[in-house]
């Protein structure tokens, strides 16, 4: 079973400029996370997506940060304008289970971006 | 005060040794992570708890939900070991989403 995917694995970009990532979650997996990963913290959920549709995107910055999946399946997060904190790595992960229960995350590599 | 407390932030140890990382909570769980992650950023599961004990090879898992409370052990320690382990927790009252802790750092030196 192929696992997650997200592309790029590196980013460095200027303040101000954009960027965006992408991610492929497991085949067959409705719920797809973006998570934002700063040095030496856990990390920290910014949008949860079930099927095409928000879940949860309380903590996306929203006046920067915007995410879509439009067929419910691969997902793009993108930064506009970048600021020098939003320097992190950015993790995708993916689950099979929509409601309620206990389920597996299964995380991609990451995307390192580096705003300069 | 973050809902999900690990210890030790950094832990060194020599090849061979036994090692303990211990994750605290405050709410209500219905789960509990333990993950790994090594430099790059991918993270890989360890294992998901809901009561009692786990083991792995050479990984073990403990939880004590009345305690809130959760250890990862790691027997005959091997440099290849060294990575984050991050203890994630999924609340009671919000089954889909995990709260992280910030990780521990080992390092195992031959």
């Amino acid at each position: 079973e192929a696992g997650v995917a997200q592309s790029p694995r590196y980013k460095i970009i200027e303040k101000r400029q954009s960027v965006a990532f992408w991610c492929n979650p497991i085949s067959g997996h409705a719920t797809l996370y973006w998570y934002q990963q700063i040095l030496g913290q856990g990390p920290k959920l910014l949008i949860q997506f079930q099927n095409n549709g928000v879940v949860d995107d309380s903590q996306l910055p929203k006046d920067r940060f915007s995410a879509e999946r439009l067929k419910g399946v691969d997902s793009t997060l993108k930064i506009q304008p970048a600021k020098l904190e939003d320097s992190a790595v950015y993790l995708c992960a993916s689950s099979s289970i929509a409601g309620w229960g206990v389920y597996e995350q299964y995380f991609g590599p990451g995307t390192r971006l580096t705003v300069t | 005060k973050n809902e999900v407390e690990q210890s030790p932030q950094n832990l060194t140890a020599q090849e061979g040794e036994f090692i303990t990382i211990n994750c605290s909570y405050s709410v209500g769980i219905s789960a509990l992570h333990w993950l790994q992650q090594h430099p790059g950023g991918g993270i890989v599961s360890l294992f998901m708890l809901s009561s009692g004990k786990k083991k792995h090879g050479r990984l073990i898992a403990t939880i004590n939900i009345q305690e809130k409370h959760s250890s990862l052990h790691i027997t005959a320690s091997h440099p290849r070991d060294s990575a984050v382990y991050i203890c994630a927790v999924r609340s009671s009252g919000s089954a889909r989403q995990l709260t992280f802790g910030s990780g521990t750092q080992l390092t195992v030196l031959p």
